[in-house]
């Protein structure tokens, strides 16, 4: 059966730190796969996309690796701060029916310790 | 840019009432717009996906005479929760994909908590 898993439910980690999210899914053949913040009670907030050609992609502090072999992203914060605890979750991305589809993992709940 | 509304934010409705979300894409045309679900804890489901103009398609296991999706321009896309019942508590959420250009991302909304008595 498909699957999408995010490491441990909850990750805490010191201020100045990098965190690291993991992604793995099983089943899936994703052309893309998506990172995005939630906080509570808000709708998610879009923050890097990767293609399945690509390794590696970075937008200022955040890092995403994409590994089609391993079937496995990871997310870095690095220089993290109390501003990004939040929940982040993964989403794949792939062509159903001529749609472009999404299915989320269930997230992570980063919290950064000042 | 790319901002998405949602009305109301937060909603309280008797069982066997019919509730009414608007979603709205307010500074580009979205011309696709999903709807989710998600409970807590939970991850967020794909309900429906509506293209501008036609009908929406439903996910496996989404009564679509339950959900009525109406995407009726580029900038906005109704849900009506259609005789609710407390199991339809539930935290609804839309986004928007722009067209042409910006494919493959989405923009959501900031969520209705919906609450069935």
């Amino acid at each position: 059966s498909q699957k999408i898993e995010q490491n441990s439910e909850a990750l805490n980690i010191q201020e100045g730190k990098t965190a690291t999210l993991t992604c793995n899914y099983t089943n899936y053949s994703p052309a893309y796969l998506q990172w995005y913040r939630q906080d509570p009670g808000r709708g998610p907030v879009f923050l890097l996309l990767i293609r399945e050609n690509e390794k590696e992609k970075r937008k200022e502090r955040l890092k995403v690796t994409f590994d089609t072999t391993l079937k496995q992203s990871l997310f870095h914060i690095t220089a993290s701060q109390p501003a990004d605890s939040a929940t982040y979750l993964c989403a794949l991305g792939e062509s159903s029916g001529g749609y472009q589809k999404v299915t989320f993992g269930i997230g992570t709940k980063l919290q950064v310790i000042p | 840019g790319a901002v998405v509304s949602q009305h109301p934010s937060r909603v309280i409705c008797k069982s066997g009432t019919s509730v009414k979300i608007e979603c709205r894409s307010l500074d580009f045309q979205a011309t696709t717009m999903f709807w989710y679900r998600q409970f807590p804890k939970k991850s967020l489901m794909l309900m429906a996906t509506s293209n501008e103009g036609s009908k929406a398609t439903y996910e496996q296991g989404v009564e679509k005479d339950k959900f009525l999706i109406n995407h009726a321009s580029l900038t906005l896309s109704t849900l009506t929760v259609t005789s609710a019942h407390p199991e339809d508590s539930s935290f609804y959420i839309c986004s928007g994909e722009p067209g042409t250009g910006y494919t493959d991302t989405q923009y959501f909304g900031p969520g209705t908590r919906l609450t069935v008595l």
